[in-house]
């Protein structure tokens, strides 16, 4: 039980590339959220879903891009990668809105 | 949006218990409080959440003050394992927009 991976750990990018970002889950859980968090800062909320289909907009969603077409797997996609975009970030999960949220590893990101 | 306040840092002596404040002073009626911790190059994992009444667990306790607009987590001895930065978290009056991360309190613990 491996509960929330991330893929890549460390990825760098230039200017204007695109990636993704994976994230999968193997608890089952419907809620799925991707935070990103900048150097000595708290986490922003940048994409959530609450179950497959279906996905909102968090805090910060601009540059960014979701899809949720399994309840395991909720990539986040970098259209055109900016130096702002430099990051670290997390994934998680939960079983319900209010309830713990169990986070990834996370993937960080440079943009050059 | 209900906001939370906590010190930038705190130190403590190994072994000794450490109180952590957050000021909520604007959280709505059904605002659970969460407390989650961040150790270096980890991501967040969960301390204890609460409503009203004080709660226990393993790894903590949180004080919860009657008027609910401020709350303390407790750790009962602090241990080098425990130096992490500390969130107190309260849910936006949002569907779906779950927790606000602000920058949390940076524990030291030292030996």
């Amino acid at each position: 039980n491996a509960g929330v991976t991330q893929t890549p750990k460390f990825r760098i990018l230039k200017i204007g590339q695109s990636m993704t970002l994976q994230c999968t889950q193997d608890m089952n859980h419907n809620y799925m959220y991707w935070y990103r968090q900048d150097p000595g800062m708290g986490l922003k909320l940048i994409y959530y879903s609450v179950g497959a289909g279906i996905t909102d907009k968090g805090e910060v969603p601009n540059g960014y891009n979701v899809s949720r077409s399994t309840t395991e797997d909720f990539p986040l996609r970098l259209e055109l990668a900016a130096p702002s975009q430099t990051s670290v970030y997390f994934c998680a999960i939960s079983g319900q809105l209010q309830e713990t949220q169990y986070f990834g590893p996370g993937t960080r990101l440079l943009v050059l | 949006d209900a906001k939370t306040t906590q010190p930038n840092s705190m130190e403590s002596n190994e072994e000794e218990p450490v109180h952590l404040p957050c000021n909520h002073s604007t959280i709505s009626g059904t605002d659970y409080i969460h407390w989650y911790r961040q150790l270096p190059s980890q991501g967040p994992e969960y301390v204890i959440h609460g409503l009203t009444s004080n709660v226990n667990n393993r790894m903590a306790s949180l004080a919860i003050a009657e008027d609910r607009k401020s709350s303390t987590l407790i750790l009962h001895r602090a241990t080098l394992r425990d130096a992490a930065v500390y969130y107190c978290i309260l849910r936006l009056d949002n569907y779906g927009q779950n927790f606000v991360f602000g920058p949390g309190t940076r524990l030291s613990v030292l030996p």
